[in-house]
C-alpha cells in the first residue's frame, strides 16, 4: 500500500516549458487536492477534484490545469511555466470532503525550479 | 475571503517550555478544524483535528487544541516540548460540507532547543 506517490521528486523547467505532475493513490479516495508550499506562504490550494471527472479550483489556480480521468489519478499541467511557479507542490487525496473523519494523506513533494 | 491566520511566524522555545500556537479563521457557519505537522523534510502529517462536541481536543505526542467559536479560535498547545518537536506547525480550515476543500494557514516553524 504505496498511499500518495508523486512523480517526479524533483524537476527543473526554463521559462515557457510545460510540464504535467502526477498523483496517484491507491486508497480508493474520491478527494484529491494539489497544493504549493512556499517560504511564509503555508500551503495554497490550487485544484481539487471531488471526483472521478471532476475539478475546481482553489485559491491560486492560474497558470494552472488540471486533470481527474481516473479515480487514482490526479495530474496537474504547466502549459508555459513562469519563475513565479518555482515552489513544492504536494499532493493530497482523502475519503470524502467535509473532512470529518477524513485527514488529507500527503504525498511526499514534487520540487519546481523555473530558470 | 475565507482565511485562516496563525500569529507567529517562527516560535524559539527551550525544551521543557510551554507552547501555544495561535490559529483564527474568518468562516462563519460550522468549520472542520485541524492542525498539520510537518517535520524537517517529511510531508505533512495530521496532528489532531475537531469537528464537534469537546472543544478541547487531543492528539498525538501530548499536543491538545481548544476551540473557542466566539473567538474563531483553535489554538495549539503543548505543556512541555520536546527537541523532537522542532517542525512546522499548520493550522487548517474547512467548512462543513461537501465540495469544500482544506485551506492551511502560513504556518509556524518551531525551533526547540535542548
Amino acid at each position: 500500500n504505496a498511499g500518495v506517490t508523486q512523480t517526479p521528486k524533483f524537476r527543473v523547467l526554463k521559462t515557457g516549458q510545460s510540464m504535467t505532475l502526477l498523483c496517484a493513490q491507491d486508497m480508493n479516495h474520491e478527494y484529491m487536492y494539489w497544493y504549493r508550499q512556499d517560504p511564509g506562504m503555508g500551503l495554497r490550494l490550487i485544484h481539487y477534484s471531488v471526483g472521478e471527472g471532476t475539478t475546481a479550483k482553489g485559491e491560486v489556480p492560474d497558470g494552472y490545469n488540471v486533470s481527474r480521468l481516473k479515480k487514482q489519478n490526479f495530474l496537474l499541467g504547466l502549459e508555459s511555466a513562469a519563475p513565479s511557479q518555482t515552489s513544492v507542490y504536494f499532493c493530497a487525496s482523502s475519503v470524502t470532503g467535509g473532512h470529518i473523519n477524513s485527514p488529507l494523506h500527503f504525498g511526499n513533494g514534487t520540487r519546481l525550479t523555473v530558470t | 475571503a475565507q482565511s485562516v491566520s496563525q500569529h507567529n511566524h517562527h516560535v524559539i522555545l527551550s525544551e521543557a517550555a510551554s507552547l501555544e500556537l495561535g490559529c483564527n479563521y474568518s468562516y462563519g457557519g460550522t468549520v472542520n478544524l485541524f492542525w498539520y505537522v510537518q517535520y524537517p523534510g517529511q510531508h505533512l502529517q495530521l496532528l489532531l483535528k475537531y469537528f464537534s462536541g469537546d472543544p478541547l481536543v487531543k492528539g498525538i505526542k501530548g499536543f491538545e487544541a481548544e476551540f473557542i467559536k466566539s473567538k474563531f479560535s483553535f489554538n495549539l498547545r503543548k505543556p512541555s516540548v520536546q527537541w523532537s518537536d522542532t517542525a512546522e506547525y499548520f493550522c487548517a480550515v474547512n467548512r462543513d460540507q461537501a465540495g469544500t476543500a482544506l485551506i492551511f494557514g502560513k504556518g509556524t516553524t518551531l525551533s526547540v532547543s535542548s
